[in-house]
């Protein structure tokens, strides 16, 4: 069974531009989260999709934004980059009746210069 | 006060030995535990979750949760060499979905 895939896996942009990063759930699954792994940070709780729809939101700006796509991939879209961005971008899956249960990707790597 | 607190580390132990790795947490009101394993530049590994005071095993790995204290471990027995990584413990509050992760402990086995 595939994993949780994301892409691009590297990503160069400089400040002030817009990146747009995507993932593709594991077959069946319906949620799919968004975390930022920042140095020196942690794993911090960006976003959740479920069934098309945001269900919840981390404590970030709204220039992080996204979507679920009816096949339940997603895409998270960073507006006005700014060099804090910089980090790991991780994609997760779930069922939608085991929200705990959750399964990464390897991540996207966003470098704002 | 942060929501879940891990001991950084760095953990280095030799081969074969058993590791202790713990985290704490402040909201009572969480009510699944995980573990998490990541190697480096890599996503982080679902290696177990549990949701009740005790134990469980998977393999060489142990999850303990106590509730009263608000502390979670894992045990790794007979740790190898490929154990090597950052563990990241995590919890939940059902219905929210959102996980609240420690900051990781880097442990490190000695061949």
């Amino acid at each position: 069974e595939a994993g949780v895939t994301q892409s691009p896996t590297h990503l160069i942009k400089t400040r002030g531009q817009q990146a747009t990063l995507r993932c593709s759930p594991i077959s069946g699954h319906t949620s799919v989260y968004w975390y930022q792994q920042a140095l020196g940070l942690g794993l911090q709780f960006l976003l959740w999709y479920d069934e098309g729809e945001e269900r919840n939101r981390g404590n970030f700006p709204p220039r992080f934004s996204g979507r679920q796509f009816p096949n339940y991939s997603s895409e998270l879209n960073v507006n006005a980059l700014e060099l804090e961005d910089s980090a790991l971008y991780l994609c997760a899956s779930s069922s939608g009746t085991t929200g705990y249960e959750q399964y990464f990707g390897p991540g996207t790597r966003l470098t704002v210069t | 006060q942060k929501e879940v607190e891990q001991d950084p580390g760095p953990l280095s132990v030799p081969e074969g030995a058993i590791v202790s790795l713990n985290c704490t947490y402040s909201n009572s009101a969480f009510q699944y535990f995980m573990w998490y394993r990541q190697y480096s530049r890599k996503g982080p590994e679902l290696l177990m979750y549990t949701y009740s005071s005790g134990n469980k095993e998977d393999g060489r790995f142990t999850a303990q949760v106590d509730k009263s204290s608000k502390y979670i471990s894992l045990f790794i027995r007979d740790s190898q060499p490929s154990d090597s990584a950052t563990y990241l413990c995590a919890i939940n509050n059902f219905g929210n979905e959102k996980l609240t992760f420690g900051t990781g402990t880097r442990l490190t086995i000695i061949p």
